[in-house]
């Protein structure tokens, strides 16, 4: 299994600004990935974080608006850029357990309320 | 890409009784079908999985079956208890993809 903490577990933010969140893994990982889940809504994945490189990003969203870092193994961050209402969600960081095909593990999740 | 679609969107049931969530897809390259449960204000949690080289797969009051042939796949739980209240998502991924599909999740409510 992977324990993975995420930062800040919720915010409450202005319109405009930018939020980065953190999430840390206790082991390395290869895959790890940022989803949103809108309230009440499903799980919707946002872009691949890859080690070293640009992340993959899913149809729908973009670098600009959600930039993300993969510095190591174990750590990555995800900013929501110039927020709007819209923006309020929760953002997951999640693992894979092992190879491609097996357990995702999810943090907490950052609860982002945008006014 | 892989559509799955999941039913119904809220179930009560009394508790003791049953509980039946039913997923379809539309991938046949799909494989692998995990269903997650994830409790109020907290993250979502692998409960059971199934690959689709069997029909059905149970671990103690949950149990998945998996039709290929229809593309569709089912959650049974058995002497639903308080705790079981949570949403629940099915998903589906493809062979050789990493990325799950999941369905728009279903609210159970179990009634003392």
């Amino acid at each position: 299994s992977a324990v993975i903490s995420q930062k800040p577990s919720r915010d409450i933010c202005q319109r405009g600004t930018s939020l980065t969140i953190q999430c840390q893994v206790d082991s390395q990982v290869t895959m790890m990935f940022w989803y949103r889940q809108q309230p009440g809504q499903s799980l919707t994945l946002i872009a691949t974080a890859n080690q070293g490189s640009e992340a993959t990003y899913e149809s729908g969203f973009v670098i600009d608006k959600f930039p993300i870092s993969r510095p190591n193994l174990t750590f990555s961050t995800l900013t929501v850029s110039n927020m709007s209402p819209e923006d309020s969600s929760i953002y997951l960081c999640s693992v894979l357990g092992q190879g491609i095909t097996g357990e995702l593990f999810f943090g907490e999740g950052s609860r982002l309320t945008v006014l | 890409g892989e559509n799955v679609e999941q039913h119904p969107s809220t179930l009560s049931v009394q508790e003791g009784d049953s509980a039946v969530i039913k997923c379809t897809y539309s991938d046949s390259a799909s494989n692998y079908f995990p269903w997650y449960k994830q409790e109020l204000g907290k993250r979502p949690q692998l409960i059971i999985d199934i690959r689709s080289n069997v029909g059905e797969k149970k671990d103690q009051r949950i149990a998945v079956t998996l039709n290929k042939t229809a593309k569709h796949f089912s959650l049974h739980i058995t002497e639903t208890q308080p705790e079981d209240s949570a949403v629940y998502f099915c998903a589906a991924q493809r062979s050789n993809d990493y990325k799950l599909s999941f369905g728009a999740g279903t609210t159970v409510t179990v009634r003392a």
